[in-house]
């Protein structure tokens, strides 16, 4: 079975521009959730999308956006690039069912340069 | 809202040496608990879960309901188990899971 992918791997932009990333889950999950890993402030949880609505966010402003289809991939969109979005964009998928543990797999993850 | 804190961004032990990354969680309910592994240039992944009550590469991790902990601990570290990790909790909210990361520790086992 096919792992989490995210495109791109990597990714270099400039202030105040924009930028979407993009998550393919397992086949057959239905959840899946970005995170922001930075060495400073670690994993922060940035949005979950379940069956195409968002279950789920983070502390993040609002220039941080996303959406899911109904194919379960995914898209995280920043507008309006600060210095301080340069980490590393993880997705996660998840099964979600009655009885499972709740166990996520991550992707490769997305690094984001903004200069 | 639940919390989850790992008080050490570093640990480095000896090659031999006991380890326990610490972590330590706010809820007040059942909670579900999680360590993830980062080793370098790989993606984040499960290494074990409090309800499977398994050994993972010879780490375990006791749920402590009193102590709101949930500490992971291997007697003999090896080089191989230097990587960064997540403690992580799931909880139930509002009928759906909700999960929080801790900010991870890295270790760092000395040859």
């Amino acid at each position: 079975k096919a792992g989490v992918t995210q495109t791109p791997r990597y990714l270099i932009k400039t202030r105040g521009q924009q930028v979407t990333l993009s998550c393919s889950p397992i086949s057959g999950h239905r959840s899946v959730s970005w995170y922001q890993q930075t060495p400073g402030q670690g994993l922060q949880f940035l949005f979950e999308y379940f069956s195409e609505t968002q279950r789920n966010k983070g502390n993040f402003p609002g220039r941080f956006s996303g959406r899911q289809f109904s194919n379960s991939r995914s898209e995280m969109n920043v507008s309006t690039l600060e210095l301080g979005d340069s980490a590393l964009y993880l997705c996660a998928s998840s099964k979600i069912l009655a009885g499972e543990s709740y166990e996520q797999y991550f992707g490769p993850g997305t690094r984001l340069t903004v200069t | 809202a639940q919390r989850v804190t790992q008080p050490e961004k570093l640990l480095s032990v000896f090659k031999g040496a006991p380890v326990e990354l610490k972590c330590n969680y706010s809820y007040s309910g059942s909670p579900e608990l999680f360590w993830y592994v980062q080793y370098s240039r790989q993606r984040l992944q499960l290494l074990l879960r409090h309800i499977s009550r398994e050994s993972i590469k010879g780490f375990t991790a006791d749920l402590n309901k009193g102590e709101t902990s949930f500490h992971l601990k291997k007697p003999f570290a090896q080089e191989e188990d230097s990587a960064m990790y997540y403690c992580a909790l799931s909880v139930n909210s509002g009928g759906y899971q909700k999960v929080t990361f801790g900010t991870g520790t890295k270790l760092q086992v000395i040859p």
